[in-house]
């Protein structure tokens, strides 16, 4: 069964550096998003995206966040300059449309952890 | 803002015993989904449930929507010790793309 993958699993930052998370969405999937969840909270939705522009973000998402599709398969998430507040695990996510009838499928997430 | 409330918190249960989940909206749902988390994992969907009334079910697993779409009920017959995990609802709003989740509930099976 087809799967979103992300990469890496586990990422340690010096607070301050920049850090990108990778993701590889379901193939025939057209949108695509980002979550996360600090540990022992509630999964937080941060940023949807299609054709290429942010269709919604939340709060959390400011300017220190950005994302990007470089390629076909590809979908990034970029802290620019992270804080120890960053800490979380990061879900990206796909779904084959962006309304009700269809679910969005998770990758396995990568955990970030800032020092 | 619509907030999901997920209830019991935490759930142990002996092998071969039914549960119940509930997942409770402050506002209509449009659309319901139910996701397991293995601790450190992603969310595997289960479920999704739309219509008011609507129930489905998988294996040993059964999602139900009231018909004000404001509650919904995820129930495990002779649970087993692969049911293990945490249990999150989630719901969308028409016209947005994001998903908010319930607070999850924790269920531990005992052989």
């Amino acid at each position: 069964e087809p799967e979103v993958t992300q990469t890496p699993s586990h990422q340690v930052t010096q607070m301050g550096q920049e850090v990108i998370l990778r993701c590889v969405p379901i193939s025939n999937h057209l949108y695509f998003y980002w979550y996360r969840q600090i540990l022992g909270q509630k999964v937080e939705f941060l940023v949807s995206f299609y054709n290429n522009e942010i269709s919604e973000k939340s709060e959390i998402f400011d300017d220190q966040f950005s994302v990007e599709r470089p390629d076909g398969s590809n979908f990034t998430l970029k802290i620019r300059s992270t804080k120890l507040e960053d800490s979380a695990m990061y879900f990206c996510a796909s779904s084959e449309w962006g309304d009700s009838k269809q679910p969005q499928h998770f990758g396995d997430g990568t955990r970030l952890s800032i020092l | 803002s619509q907030e999901l409330e997920q209830s019991p918190q935490s759930l142990i249960v002996q092998e071969g015993k039914n549960l119940t989940i509930n997942c409770t909206s402050s506002k209509t749902l449009y659309g319901l989904y139910w996701y397991k988390q293995k601790y450190g994992e992603g969310l595997i969907f289960l479920m999704m449930l739309q219509k008011g009334g609507e129930e489905k079910s998988h294996e040993k697993i059964t999602a139900k929507l009231d018909e004000k779409k404001q509650q919904s009920s995820l129930h495990i017959t002779a649970s087993q010790p692969s049911h293990a995990g945490i249990y999150l609802c989630g719901a969308d709003r028409s016209g947005t793309y994001k998903y908010i989740f319930g607070t999850g509930t924790r269920l531990k099976v005992l052989a």
